[in-house]
């Protein structure tokens, strides 16, 4: 059974630019969150989405935003980037998202603002 | 903020037990006790997770106290490989969670030869 999959795993983009992540959960798998890496501040939970809905939201500004289509597969957008969104992004996947599911990562997708 | 406490570094060698603490002296009945550790530059890896009772699967055994005020990841025979941070996370039960982790600064621990 194939993990989650992220794509890209590494990317550069400037500052004011936006940028699309995307997420391919574990098959069967319909809540998929993300979070953000960064060394001061450790993982930190940014959405998560159940069958095309946000159900759960961090502390994160409106840059942030993601969606989940039909097919469980979810995208993150961050836009107007800035040098401190540099990090690594995470998305995991769960069946429910219910504390029984256990959760799974994917690799993550590097992001570079410069 | 996290509902748990771990030490930030431990050491052990090559082969020898791994007994990773973590206190959760909130945790209500409901709440699960999660373990995931990171390699460095990688997603977070799931161990195992817990309730009330002890588990054991290929990778680890969780022990939780009867009060379920603390636990212990155990790693039977710890190699190189397993040198990672390990984050102990108490996951809220109920219709209300979510896919949402909340995660602390873990242990980082190194295996030595």
């Amino acid at each position: 059974k194939a993990g989650v999959t992220q794509t890209p795993r590494y990317l550069i983009k400037t500052r004011g630019q936006q940028v699309t992540l995307s997420c391919s959960p574990i098959s069967g798998h319909r809540s998929v969150s993300w979070y953000q890496q960064t060394p001061g501040q450790g993982l930190q939970f940014l959405f998560e989405y159940f069958s095309e809905t946000q159900r759960n939201k961090g502390n994160f500004p409106g840059r942030f935003s993601g969606r989940q289509f039909s097919n469980s597969r979810s995208e993150m957008n961050v836009s107007t980037l800035e040098l401190g969104d540099s990090a690594l992004y995470l998305c995991a996947s769960s069946f429910r998202g219910d504390p029984g599911n256990t959760i799974y990562f994917g690799e993550g997708s590097w992001l570079t603002v410069v | 903020d996290a509902k748990t406490t771990q030490p930030p570094s431990m050491d052990c060698a090559e082969g020898r037990a791994a007994n990773l603490p973590c206190n959760h002296s909130t945790i209500s009945g409901n709440e699960y006790v999660y373990w995931y550790r990171q390699i460095h530059s990688q997603g977070p890896q799931y161990i195992i997770h817990g309730l009330k009772n002890n588990e054991t699967n290929e990778m680890a055994s969780l022990i939780i106290t009867e009060d379920r005020k603390s636990s212990t990841l155990i790693l039977p025979h710890a190699t190189l490989r397993d040198t990672a941070v390990y984050y102990c996370i108490v996951r809220v039960g109920g219709s209300s969670n979510t896919g949402k982790l909340i995660f602390g600064q873990g242990t980082t621990l190194q295996v030595k030869p």
